[in-house]
């Protein structure tokens, strides 16, 4: 079974720096895809950003970039130029590219909260 | 374009009542999800539905029951609720598995207190 690590329950950035934030994962799949996702307060799940795994560019969305060092199994997200709005939790998530039966949805990290100081 | 919803966004119930929670997606997604998010825990996956009239397994379905009778609807249902179903519960849709349209986007959460 799959399953993924965020090892920094907490973390906190001063405003208009960059963090980062780590994940690892376990899988014996070759071809997969991975996902950060935050949510708010409000408790809404939003798509930060996704990389398949036979990309070797890391993807970025705007100040979001990642990370994906598919040897090692892991899958930072990075922040720059950090904003009052990142403050959420971040979760890391996991989903194996083709149908396996039982294993068709997203397998999740617990979760890093970001904490942002003005 | 709404998007995914889900009623009622907070339910309160006594144990060995039931219940229906629904979730509309109106962007012709052809996969669905119900999630299950507990205090301190990442997603976990209940049941999931790859097209209309179709249902299957994720890693926690006991005590959980799914019908996907239109394409745009999701529903779940709890038969006899216990206190170990309190949760936050995450409806998701997405195009398709694999390819253009995988990544899920999910509504807004329902709050169910069982006591």
């Amino acid at each position: 079974a799959q399953t993924v690590t965020q090892s920094q329950p907490e973390m906190s950035v001063q405003e208009a720096e960059t963090v980062t934030l780590s994940c690892t994962y376990d899988t014996s799949e070759s071809d997969y895809y991975l996902f950060w996702y935050k949510q708010p307060p409000s408790r809404q799940m939003i798509l930060v950003i996704r990389q398949e795994a036979y990309k070797q560019q890391n993807a970025t969305e705007n100040r979001f970039s990642v990370n994906f060092q598919k040897a090692a199994k892991s899958f930072s997200l990075k922040i720059s130029d950090s904003q009052l709005g990142d403050a959420a939790m971040y979760f890391c998530a996991y989903r194996p590219m083709y149908s396996g039966g039982g294993a068709d949805g997203l397998t999740f990290g617990k979760g890093t909260h970001l904490i942002i100081q003005p | 374009n709404a998007g995914v919803t889900q009623t009622p966004k907070f339910r309160v119930l006594k144990t060995g009542q039931s219940m229906t929670l629904l979730c509309a997606q109106d962007m012709n997604h052809e996969y669905m999800y119900w999630y299950r998010q507990d205090p301190g825990m990442g997603l976990r996956l209940i049941h999931y539905s790859v097209g209309e009239g179709t249902t299957a397994k994720g890693e926690v379905p006991d005590g959980y029951n799914v019908s996907r009778l239109k394409k745009q609807n999701f529903l779940l249902g709890l038969e006899s609720a216990a206190p170990s179903q309190t949760s936050v519960y995450f409806c998701a849709s997405s195009y398709s598995f694999s390819g253009v349209g995988y990544e899920q986007y999910f509504g807004p959460g329902t709050r169910l207190t069982v006591t």
